[in-house]
């Protein structure tokens, strides 16, 4: 089992739909959530933290954690063209890493159609 | 701009050749951190520093050789490098590493190509 898993895509969307981008960790202690976004050939932009249970919002942001279900996520409201890129799931301070650690997922690729 | 620099963006060397990946942060940060992003992979984490100190080492080969002289500044030594070590080397920050302090900052990489 991967410890951070996303699904790949690509995930494509209409202009003004809602994306909603999901992540699963397998290290039940981990304290720490963060998404990036990540455009070709440029480097991850952290665009949201989570850290502790519920939602939390940022603009058109929302992160959603569940640590019950080892389950995280991000939607993203009135996705605009601009929102494409790869999206990654990263989580931090698990007991296995002795927190040092943070784990990203491979990303799921975005594409909002105009 | 994240306040993190990388130098150089872009590097050719041959298998035999020595070279040193650089990357500075601006932001006051402890931590400091080296990733390898290869084509269809996750990112990998390389090394860790928390004020000086390397507090993480994931198994990288020996061919690799960071160097912490301060908070601010990192160092990725390479030689004898092998052609699947062609990838972007991500360099990032942070305030530390521990709660929420976590959060990480990266520099745009350096696109290493080993011919």
């Amino acid at each position: 089992q991967k410890e951070v898993e996303q699904n790949s895509g690509p995930l494509s969307v209409p202009e003004g739909a809602i994306a909603s981008l999901n992540c699963t960790y397998s290290d039940r202690g981990s304290q720490s959530f963060f998404w990036y976004r990540q455009y070709s050939g440029k480097s991850p932009e952290l665009i949201m933290s989570i850290y502790s249970n519920g939602d939390k919002e940022d603009g058109r942001f929302t992160a959603q954690l569940n640590k019950a279900s080892q389950y995280v996520s991000l939607l993203i409201r009135d996705s605009q063209p601009s929102d494409s890129a790869t999206y990654l799931c990263a989580v931090n301070g698990g007991r296995n890493t002795g927190g040092f650690k943070t784990i990203f997922g491979a990303g799921t690729r975005l594409f909002v159609k105009a | 701009e994240t306040g993190v620099t990388q130098t150089p963006r872009h590097l050719v060397m041959g298998m035999t050749n020595k070279k040193s990946l650089k990357c500075e942060q601006h932001l006051g940060h402890n931590a400091m951190y080296w990733y390898k992003q290869s084509a269809k992979k996750p990112l990998e984490l390389m090394f860790v520093y928390n004020f000086k100190e390397q507090t993480e080492n994931n198994s990288v080969p020996s061919r690799f050789s960071p160097e912490c002289p301060n908070s601010s500044h990192l160092f990725l030594h390479l030689h004898t490098l092998q052609p699947e070590d062609s990838a972007l080397y991500l360099c990032a920050s942070s305030r530390g590493t521990s709660g929420l302090s976590y959060e990480q900052y990266f520099g745009p990489g350096t696109r290493l190509t080993v011919t």
